[in-house]
């Protein structure tokens, strides 16, 4: 099975700040990279996929870089609905395995 | 709108069983597979597998295999996740996800909105 390691496990950031979240796999996986948001209590929402393609509806402050094994999901300015818990998740093989997850709090 | 609607929450005692759905609108839901997502309590995602609605071939994650199986009823557009026997330890959120492709790639763009599982006795 692929690992995926996220870093870091939970960062706190002010409204406004730029922030950025890594994601290494165990084994490259070309650009086969998700990025998904979760807020409390809700169902996870998909950002990007293929590491850097937004989703439709997506705002333009995220975006996603990487290939073969180290990816980033950055947010360009930091707004108050930002405030979840993110995921990667890689889609190169099966089991199609997440990251642990990575916690935005508010400073 | 491209939506997947999910059975209520349950609760149950350890050796039961338990079948939940998840019932695709909005798409021809037999052309896209459909993942199923466990969360324990306070904890991360895990992808358990998935099912392809259209002849209902199936993978399973290592970690659920033998524990779990995945059914679908193309009929009336319906996903299952069914369990034999519960413990303790299946106690989670579940969500079922639509999986989109892209090239070799693929997505999970659409999710229910959970069911919530209780093992207890």
């Amino acid at each position: 099975d692929i690992q995926m390691t996220q870093s870091p496990s939970s960062l706190s950031a002010s409204v406004g700040d730029a922030v950025t979240i890594t994601c290494r796999a165990s084994h490259t996986i070309s650009s086969y990279l998700n990025w998904y948001q979760q807020k409390p209590g809700k169902a996870p929402k998909l950002l990007i996929y293929a590491a850097s393609t937004l989703q439709s509806g997506v705002p333009s402050r995220f975006s996603g870089s990487g290939s073969g094994t180290d990816f980033t999901l950055t947010i360009g300015s930091l707004q108050p609905e930002d405030f979840a818990t993110y995921y990667c998740q890689q889609s190169f093989s099966t089991p199609r395995t997440f990251g642990q997850g990575t916690k935005v709090e508010i400073k | 709108e491209v939506q997947l609607v999910q059975s209520g929450a349950e609760v149950k005692k350890p050796g039961e069983s338990l079948r939940i759905s998840c019932k695709g609108s909005g798409y021809s839901f037999t052309s896209y597979w459909i993942n199923w997502v466990r969360q324990m309590p306070g904890k991360g995602l895990e992808w358990m597998g998935r099912i392809d609605p259209s002849d209902s071939y199936t993978n399973y994650g290592p970690s659920f295999q033998g524990h779990v199986t995945f059914s679908a009823d193309k009929s009336i557009s319906t996903a299952y996740l069914q369990w034999s026997s519960l413990k303790a330890s299946d106690t989670a959120m579940y969500y079922c996800a639509r999986q989109s492709y892209y090239g070799s790639g693929s997505y999970h763009d659409c999710w229910g909105q959970g069911t919530l599982v209780t093992v207890s006795s």
